[in-house]
């Protein structure tokens, strides 16, 4: 079974430019969630959505926007890339989003470097 | 605002021997607690979980802790093995809320020395 596929691995941008990262959850799983992981950090929440619908949102500005699409797969958007968005982006499949969390599925992440 | 904080960046054992990492938390409203492993160039995998009713799970070699008046949770890895190097996060949510808006600590950078 495919595990949750994120593309591209790595690129690099420059400042003032656009970025859209792609990812596609393990088959049967309807929530998304995008995380940030600065160097020496851990993955801070962006934004989950589920089934097409964004249910949540972390303290990121407006810059940064994902939708979902009918196959569950997502895209996140950053806009007028800042040298501080070069991070590791890390998307999670996760079965549903009420009761016990259990496990959050992550893909191996995108790198960006912006210049 | 860091609501997860894991104090010791790093953390080196010997095989055979027992790994504690630490994890202290703020926020009085979370109520389950994971762990999660990375390898480099993979993402975190999950290693083992707690909700706040409990205050020990066992899995294996991994066993965590949790302290709900101290606000603090802990990993036992018994015994700790090579393949065990990693970084560990720890991780918090609200059943109540979005349980995939998870907060991590920084991680802590495990050493297991053959």
């Amino acid at each position: 079974d495919a595990g949750v596929t994120q593309s591209p691995t790595h690129l690099i941008k420059t400042r003032g430019q656009h970025v859209t990262l792609r990812c596609s959850p393990i088959s049967g799983h309807k929530s998304v969630s995008w995380y940030q992981q600065v160097l020496g950090q851990g993955p801070q929440f962006i934004f989950q959505y589920y089934e097409k619908e964004e249910r949540g949102r972390g303290n990121f500005p407006d810059r940064f926007s994902a939708r979902q699409f009918p196959n569950y797969s997502s895209e996140l958007n950053v806009n007028a890339l800042l040298l501080g968005d070069s991070a590791l982006y890390l998307c999670a499949s996760s079965f549903q989003i009420r009761g016990d969390p259990g496990e959050l599925f992550f893909g191996e992440g995108s790198r960006l470097t912006v210049l | 605002d860091q609501q997860v904080k894991q104090n010791s960046p790093s953390l080196s054992v010997q095989e055979g021997r027992i790994s504690i990492l630490n994890c202290d938390y703020t926020n009085s409203m979370f109520d389950y607690f994971l762990w999660y492993k990375k390898y480099p160039a993979e993402g975190p995998t999950f290693l083992i979980s707690i909700s706040s009713i409990k205050d020990k799970n066992e899995d294996g070699r991994f066993t965590v802790f949790l302290n709900k008046s101290a606000k603090h949770l802990s990993l036992h890895i018994v015994p700790s093995q090579p393949g065990d190097s990693a970084v560990y996060f720890c991780a918090a949510s609200a059943r109540e809320y979005n349980n995939n808006d998870m907060r991590f600590g920084a991680g802590t950078r495990l050493t297991v020395k053959p």
